[in-house]
């Protein structure tokens, strides 16, 4: 059964810290597609990345990153020197390349950024 | 470009009244999903739209309907309001129903059931 595990609910830092989001996921398919969203309290679900099954390559965004590992089915992603902007539920989702473009999300982990 | 947009922003309707949510996709795109969130939880797909079809369609019940137009618009129905019903709705739009297709979202139509 697919199934998206965040099981930080919440996490809370100080300006400029580093904050790693974790994501654990569960397919049976081999091609899957994994997503990263940001909510902010608008409620708007706003696309950060997404990474292919076949592509294990860690990506960096200005001061986003992820890292992919299939040997343990993570896909978790790190805010260096984070902001207070960067506040916000960030959630994980998976999509099964035989579900078409159903999305799984996690419970999402909410972050607070304090100055 | 024009991105997602949904409205009302707000409703507040009573147990077993009817509503209709709508959704206007991002320019180019023609498919649209349809999501439940509740109160600190992760979205919950309902359905998804494609060339005015339904395809696919998550665990809801049959209350929970919808259209897409040429334009590709969407609407979504719930008849028969239940308390459980008060969610954020998010409608989301994509190039087409491949998994790999990114899905853009609007900002949500809060729906509360009194």
């Amino acid at each position: 059964a697919q199934k998206v595990t965040q099981a930080q609910t919440e996490i809370s830092v100080v300006e400029k810290e580093d904050v790693t989001l974790d994501c654990v996921y569960e397919t049976r398919d081999t091609t899957y597609y994994l997503f990263w969203y940001k909510q902010p309290p608008s409620g708007e679900l706003v696309f950060l990345i997404r990474r292919n099954s076949f592509d294990e390559q860690n990506e960096i965004s200005g001061r986003y990153s992820w890292n992919f590992q299939k040997s343990t089915s993570s896909f978790n992603f790190t805010i260096t020197a984070s902001q207070v902007v960067d506040s916000a539920v960030y959630f994980c989702a998976l999509s099964e390349a035989d579900q078409g473009g159903k999305l799984i999300f996690g419970q999402g982990t909410e972050l607070s950024v304090k100055p | 470009e024009t991105g997602v947009t949904q409205s009302p922003t707000h409703l507040i309707k009573t147990r077993g009244q009817q509503v209709t949510l709508r959704c206007s996709s991002q320019s180019g795109h023609n498919t649209v999903s349809w999501y439940q969130q509740a109160l600190g939880q992760g979205p919950q797909f309902i359905f998804q739209y494609y060339r005015e079809e339904e395809n696919g369609r998550g665990n809801f019940p049959p209350r929970f309907s919808g259209l897409q137009f040429p334009n590709y618009s969407s609407e979504l129905n719930v008849n028969a309001l239940e308390l459980d019903d008060s969610a954020l709705y998010l409608c989301a739009s994509s190039l087409g129903t491949v998994s790999h297709d990114t899905q853009y979202f609007g900002p949500g139509t809060r729906l509360t059931v009194l």
